[in-house]
């Protein structure tokens, strides 16, 4: 199974650049496509999707947030942060069967 | 608008047998590719299965670990997904959520879970 590594925590300042990483063992490209997702949870409620292949936004996502990178290094940028933002963020690779998920980065504020 | 709704969790006990429903509305069920993912309690979220649709001959994948003991189906007629659990463990205390998309196997929809207890 393909490993996503995430850092547990990340503190932000309102207004400022929130800069999320994930990294796979193994590279999740194919065929100009990186097979790479992100979601968005908040406490008590279930994950939304925010970007899927790599850098599209999904239906109803505010421009502040946007992904990229190719093969085993990925990004999740929100900028600028808002209070809302403050939620753990999954990514997820769909390039081989199971589909995986990172641990999640939880986001607070400074 | 969108909605998944699953239903059928609780608590029960080792070695028994759970089955979960989703009823869903809102979007292209018949063309959907439709899932079961758990989160634990310490929040790891973990992908168990997914059935294609009629154009794919409903072709149905697991996790390894789950293989043989979970079973997914669905229901056109109904737009609702199932998922069968045989001989439950402790470590398959979670939220099982329900999730739909339309291939490259990310997660377009949610429903809001449903909780599962396996304990004695």
């Amino acid at each position: 199974d393909i490993v996503l590594t995430q850092s547990p925590a990340l503190a932000v300042s309102l207004g400022q650049r929130a800069t999320i990483s994930c990294k796979t063992n193994q590279n999740v490209d194919y065929y100009g496509n990186s097979y790479m997702h992100w979601y968005q949870q908040k406490p008590g409620q279930q994950p939304k999707l925010l970007i899927y292949l790599a850098s599209n936004l999904a239906s109803g996502i505010p421009a502040r947030f946007s992904g990229r990178g190719s093969g085993t290094d990925f990004t999740l940028t929100i900028d600028p942060v808002e209070a809302d933002d403050t939620a753990t963020y999954y990514c997820q690779q769909s390039r081989n069967l199971p589909p995986t998920f990172g641990g999640g980065t939880k986001l607070e504020l400074k | 608008e969108v909605q998944l709704v699953e239903t059928g969790g609780g608590l029960v006990q080792p070695g028994n047998s759970l089955k979960l429903s989703c009823a869903t509305s809102g979007f292209t069920f018949s063309t959907a590719w439709m899932n079961w993912i758990r989160q634990t309690p310490g929040k790891r979220l973990e992908w168990l299965a997914q059935i294609e649709d009629k154009s794919n001959n409903y072709f149905i994948s697991y996790l390894e670990s789950v293989k043989g003991r979970f079973t997914i189906s669905r229901d056109d007629s109904k737009s609702s997904v199932y998922l069968q659990m045989n001989n439950l463990k402790e470590e398959d205390t979670a939220i099982y959520y329900c999730t739909g998309g339309y291939g490259y196997n990310y997660f377009d929809y949610w429903g809001q879970g449903v909780m599962v207890t396996v304990s004695s």
